[in-house]
């Protein structure tokens, strides 16, 4: 199985910062690496698909980043509305497999 | 527009069987695969495993394989979810997604509202 290792697993941000969250994966996978953000009590909602693209009607402030076994998700100017837990989830091979995630709490 | 219901919350005790569902609208059924995703109180995201609802091809996570089974019926647009034994340490939430291209392994871009399985004598 490829293991996903998400880190940090929680930041402490304030409004308009830049935040950075790395996805390793325990092998190469391309770019067949999404993004997810999920709020307490809701399902979790695609950002980011193949690395680097941008899911419709997502905000441009969303990027993500990277190949083979590095990734990157980096909001450029953090909102109220970003205020939630992020993971990654390689889509190279089956098990498909989660990153642990990582909680953007308020600083 | 593509929607999942799931089927509500269930409150089971230990040995007990249980199916729950996923209704799928909005999109051809049988085009796109189906993953069940865990999530324990307070954890993150499990896949558990994902059925191709046109020839019911499956596939599990190691982790689940054997301790739950997933199903469809293409004439009710419906995904299942199923235990033959429930364990305690089953309680969560689950989710039922569509995956987001035809016929190979992509990320999920639907996802159900979530069911909430609780097992406890």
């Amino acid at each position: 199985d490829t293991q996903m290792t998400q880190s940090p697993s929680s930041v402490s941000a304030s409004l308009g910062d830049r935040v950075t969250i790395t996805c390793r994966a325990s092998e190469g996978i391309g770019n067949w690496l999404g993004w997810y953000q999920q709020k307490p009590g809701k399902a979790p909602k695609l950002l980011i698909y193949a690395a680097s693209s941008l899911q419709s009607g997502v905000p441009s402030r969303f990027s993500g980043s990277g190949s083979g076994t590095h990734f990157t998700l980096t909001i450029s100017s953090l909102q109220a509305d970003d205020f939630a837990t992020y993971y990654c989830q390689q889509a190279n091979s089956f098990p498909l497999t989660f990153g642990g995630g990582t909680k953007v709490e308020m600083k | 527009e593509v929607q999942l219901v799931q089927s509500g919350a269930e409150v089971k005790k230990p040995g007990e069987s249980l199916r729950i569902s996923c209704q799928a609208s909005g999109y051809t059924f049988t085009h796109y695969w189906i993953s069940w995703v865990r999530q324990m109180p307070g954890k993150g995201l499990e896949w558990m495993g994902r059925i191709d609802p046109d020839d019911s091809e499956t596939n599990y996570s190691p982790s689940f394989q054997g301790h739950v089974t997933i199903s469809v019926d293409k004439s009710l647009n419906t995904a299942y979810l199923q235990w033959s034994r429930l364990k305690p340490s089953d309680t969560a939430m689950y989710y039922c997604a569509r995956h987001m291209v035809r016929g190979v392994i992509s990320p999920a871009t639907a996802w159900g509202q979530g069911t909430l399985v609780a097992v406890s004598s």
